[in-house]
């Protein structure tokens, strides 16, 4: 029963591999959005939609493409990883204006 | 757009102590603030909000947060702490419309000990 689920929980791969973190919400939210965790547990916007839209989108590299194929699922792909991609990649969703509720976060290594 | 500053990057207290864990914003426009507990390799939790109303605004266990606009400030307290309050503790904002991305700050980390 898990309200925000992220696959995988760990993703270990090398440079310049192309991988993909899985996203599924079943709140019934209507916005999902992917943050980045860095080594120094700094969280940073990558990307937010609003029932399949694209809201945010900031500034980062054209490697990373989000794609949501419908309202529950939010899915981060990302293009020819980098050393510096490594970081905890965290799923949230929320309705209209309510809080964000997380999922338990993908832990991506580059090697 | 909102930025927001956490002023202490670690915040070390005994058992039982008071604590305060302090926050600042800036914005042009109205927000809304939150704070946010991490425990270890674990995703975030929403430990309280504020939305509008009253400025003193209580949350899950045992921690209140007071907005004071004046100073752009929404520090976090808990009368007194447990062993197991120890985590990274996120304060974030966002602006009141639609479409505007929750901005976090850098956290400060809460270490408890007896």
């Amino acid at each position: 029963d898990t309200a925000v689920s992220q696959t995988p929980k760990y993703l270990v791969t090398q440079m310049g591999n192309d991988k993909s973190i899985k996203c599924e919400q079943n709140l019934g939210h209507d916005t999902m959005y992917w943050y980045k965790q860095d080594s120094k547990k700094f969280l940073k916007i990558m990307f937010s939609y609003n029932n399949k839209e694209l809201i945010i989108n900031e500034t980062v590299p054209n490697r990373f493409s989000p794609k949501s194929p419908d309202k529950a699922h939010l899915n981060l792909h990302i293009n020819s990883l980098e050393l510096g991609d490594s970081a905890v990649y965290f799923c949230a969703s929320s309705l209209q204006r309510t809080p964000l509720h997380f999922g338990n976060g993908t832990r991506l290594t580059v090697t | 757009a909102q930025s927001v500053t956490q002023l202490d990057s670690q915040v070390p207290v005994f058992e039982e102590a008071p604590v305060e864990l302090r926050c600042n914003y800036s914005s042009s426009v109205s927000v809304y603030l939150f704070w946010y507990v991490q425990y270890p390799n674990q995703g975030l939790q929403l430990l309280l909000k504020y939305l509008s109303g009253s400025t003193l605004v209580k949350g899950i266990n045992g921690f209140e947060a007071e907005f004071n606009k004046s100073q752009t400030s929404f520090h976090l307290r808990k009368p007194s702490v447990h062993i197991s309050d120890t985590a990274e503790y996120f304060c974030a904002v966002s602006g009141v419309q639609a479409g505007t991305a929750l901005i976090f700050g850098k956290g400060t980390t809460l270490s408890v000990s007896s």
